[in-house]
């Protein structure tokens, strides 16, 4: 069974950075593109990019570049995402999603919410 | 970036009624178009790939329609557990873009 195992929420300082967690089971991890997606107000969806675990390349939406680093630890099937600089406005839920074939997400995982507040 | 515009934001069919959700690409996207399910407090969910190719686990009652610029996810008998918000995602040109959404209320 595939699975995508996020880390919990958090309450962040604004200025602050902080790092998010998607540890992938049931797969081959290398196999496929791990996305990474911000709703904001419990509603809009937002592509912040994509890793490609096989080989570390990415590739973000213009909109999240100098705000999101993405990486991998291929040897724990984890993948990161790094949230720089945090304001009010990153206050979202974050999640992870396995990247399809055909550009679809197929697999989610179940968010992690980041509150950022003084 | 490709606007992806559903509508109406929300939808109140009784138990049993087909519904339709609409979305509609600011530009023409062939068929890459793929719907979810987000229940509240949960993930998306994939419902239907590529407009129309169905995904294993999914109920039969989901479907999906359309290319171009306009596409259509249908539930042909609604239940009261497909309570949730409906999106679509465009993934023709980078970088890949949701629609709005759609809440689906149960009269």
């Amino acid at each position: 069974e595939v699975q995508l195992q996020q880390s919990g929420p958090e309450l962040v300082k604004p200025g602050a950075s902080m790092k998010i967690s998607c540890k992938a089971s049931g797969y081959s991890f290398t196999g496929y593109t791990m996305n990474w997606v911000k709703q904001s107000h419990g509603k809009n969806l937002e592509w912040i990019g994509l890793i490609n675990p096989y080989n570390g390349g990415t590739s973000y939406n213009q909109k999240f570049k100098g705000k999101a680093t993405l990486t991998v630890d291929k040897s724990s099937s984890t993948a990161y995402m790094e949230l720089l600089s945090l304001t009010s406005e990153d206050s979202a839920v974050y999640y992870c999603a396995r990247g399809g074939y055909d550009g679809e997400m197929d697999y989610w995982g179940q968010g992690t919410s980041v509150t950022v507040s003084s | 970036d490709i606007l992806l515009t559903q509508s109406p934001a929300i939808l109140s069919v009784s138990p049993g009624e087909r519904v339709s959700f609409s979305c509609r690409a600011s530009q023409s996207i062939g068929t890459s178009i793929h719907w979810y399910q987000q229940r509240t407090n949960g993930s998306p969910r994939l419902l239907i790939k590529y407009a129309s190719e169905s995904i294993s686990g999914i109920p039969s009652r989901f479907s999906g329609s359309g290319s171009g610029t306009d596409f259509t996810l249908s539930i042909n008998s609604v239940e009261s557990e497909d309570i949730a918000d409906y999106y679509c995602q465009q993934s023709n040109s980078w970088p890949t873009t949701f629609g709005s959404g759609t809440k689906l209320e149960i009269k």
